[in-house]
């Protein structure tokens, strides 16, 4: 049963663009939402997080847009990139554990 | 000075055999876990330590058993290695509480034969 719900599976975005990635959960004992990235042949790591007392965090292009009552979380990339293009796991928290979703590979072209 | 580090980078191997991937931290971390990501990106966890002791397996098969000798380390030990287990791995370290977050090691590509 997956817990967390990611979309779209992939994305294309000019640079200059805004790039949108799209998670939803089922658990309400979630109480931390983290995204992470990857680059090919690298272990992912933590780009920007969100606690669910927040509706958005903002750090440089990167920003997270959280909606408690609809169980819904987004992260936007503004003035997309080419060196932005990897892959992006949305996460959960609970239960000891992190949840991720199944990922949005990014291609952002020059 | 990497942060969490994991041994070897590539492993090809054949079915059948026994192998482990051995992962370490600098962090301080009290918790550390094995990832499996599959051919489809997907990242499920397999299993967690805390302080020396396992908290979470994951319904792994139990050819899949971490061993833990001190706090900064984690390591993996596969054995009867089948085609299915072909994936990388990654270690990864944090907490669980506030805002504390998982830090994760470059991976291992295990290649089974």
């Amino acid at each position: 049963q997956q817990q967390v719900k990611q979309s779209p599976q992939s994305l294309i975005v000019q640079k200059g663009g805004i790039s949108i990635i799209n998670c939803a959960y089922e658990n309400t004992a979630f109480d931390y939402f983290p995204w992470y990235q990857q680059f090919p042949g690298k272990g992912p790591a933590l780009l920007i997080a969100i606690r669910p007392d927040v509706s958005e965090k903002k750090e440089g292009r990167f920003t997270i847009s959280f909606n408690k009552s609809a169980k819904q979380f987004s992260l936007h990339i503004m003035d997309s990139q080419p060196g932005d293009s990897a892959t992006y796991f949305c996460a959960a928290r609970g239960y000891s554990t992190l949840t991720f979703g199944k990922g949005t590979m990014l291609l952002v072209s020059p | 000075d990497t942060a969490v580090s994991q041994t070897p980078k590539y492993l090809v191997t054949q079915m059948g055999n026994d192998k482990s991937i051995k992962c370490e931290q600098n962090l301080g971390h009290d918790t550390m876990y094995w990832y499996k990501q599959d051919s489809k990106k997907f990242l499920k966890i397999m299993f967690s330590y805390n302080n020396k002791e396992l908290i979470i397996n994951e319904t792994v098969p139990n050819r899949f058993s971490p061993k833990s000798p001190d706090k900064a380390h984690l390591n993996l030990h596969i054995n009867s290695l089948e085609l299915g287990d072909s994936a990388v791995y990654f270690c990864a370290t944090g907490g669980l509480e506030g805002t504390d977050t998982q830090y994760f090691g470059p991976g291992t590509r295990l290649t089974v034969l």
